[in-house]
């Protein structure tokens, strides 16, 4: 059980407009900035998105990302067969001397 | 360009110690405001945050693997390390290691940038 919430999966056509969404609490999200993940299968994760909705040099601006309370969303715009893959968010959460919380990942596939 | 390399064995016995290094190469593990960390994802299952170390050897480690994980540096190597101790087949997973950018303005933030490539370790007798 992980403690950051994510749907387990997501779906859209190409060029379409989907979002993740990703759950906390007070002591993580409702505290700290978020982070999205993209998983190729079988690489890496790579950093998408850090400190809410900033977005590395090199990620396309068809990702985005916002934070509101307790929750977070990534979307993704014009959505692209090579954006297949899994997605992660991830905060720091204040509890127990801190720690490094993620959410169970989204598989997202284009249809 | 920074690059991470994990390394170690790949198969552990169950109740043995994992042990596994990362060597930075392309930039200094010695850089302020970076932290060094463990990430680990089980085989089809999602990422878990292992621990997390300073180049003065400060760490933070995840509360449900605290009792028996160590995390060490050595700067002279440019290396970071990682033992797990009573490994079970629940301990099987990839086994990441990044760099971490950690601090704290109205909130912690934090990210994970550069990654290893990976390695899997598997728990068996």
């Amino acid at each position: 059980q992980s403690v950051l919430t994510q749907p387990p999966s997501a779906s859209g056509t190409p060029g379409q407009r989907v979002t993740i969404s990703c759950s906390g609490s007070s002591s993580n999200i409702g505290s700290n900035t978020v982070n999205w993940y993209q998983q190729l299968p079988g690489t890496a994760p790579k950093l998408l998105i850090y400190s809410n909705n900033q977005r590395p040099s090199g990620v396309p601006d068809r990702f985005s990302g916002s934070k509101s309370g307790t929750s977070a969303s990534l979307a993704i715009s014009g959505l692209q067969s090579e954006d297949e893959a899994d997605y992660y968010c991830a905060a720091w959460d204040d509890s127990l001397n801190g720690q490094v919380v993620f959410g169970g990942g989204t598989k997202l596939t284009v249809l | 360009q920074l690059q991470l390399q994990e390394s170690g064995p790949g198969l552990v016995k169950p109740s043995e110690t994992l042990s596994l290094t990362c060597t930075v190469s392309g930039g200094s593990i010695s850089s302020s405001s970076y932290y060094w960390g463990w990430i680990r994802q089980p085989p089809g299952k999602g990422l878990e945050w292992i621990g997390s170390i300073y180049y003065s050897g400060s760490t933070y480690y995840n509360p449900s693997l605290k009792s028996r994980v160590t995390i060490s540096v050595d700067t002279s190597k440019n290396q970071f390390s990682l033992k797990l101790s009573s490994v079970t087949a629940a301990d099987t997973a990839v086994y990441y290691c990044a760099r971490h950018l950690l601090g704290y303005s109205y909130g912690y933030f934090h990210y994970f940038d550069y990654w290893g490539q990976g390695t899997l370790v598997t728990v068996s007798s």
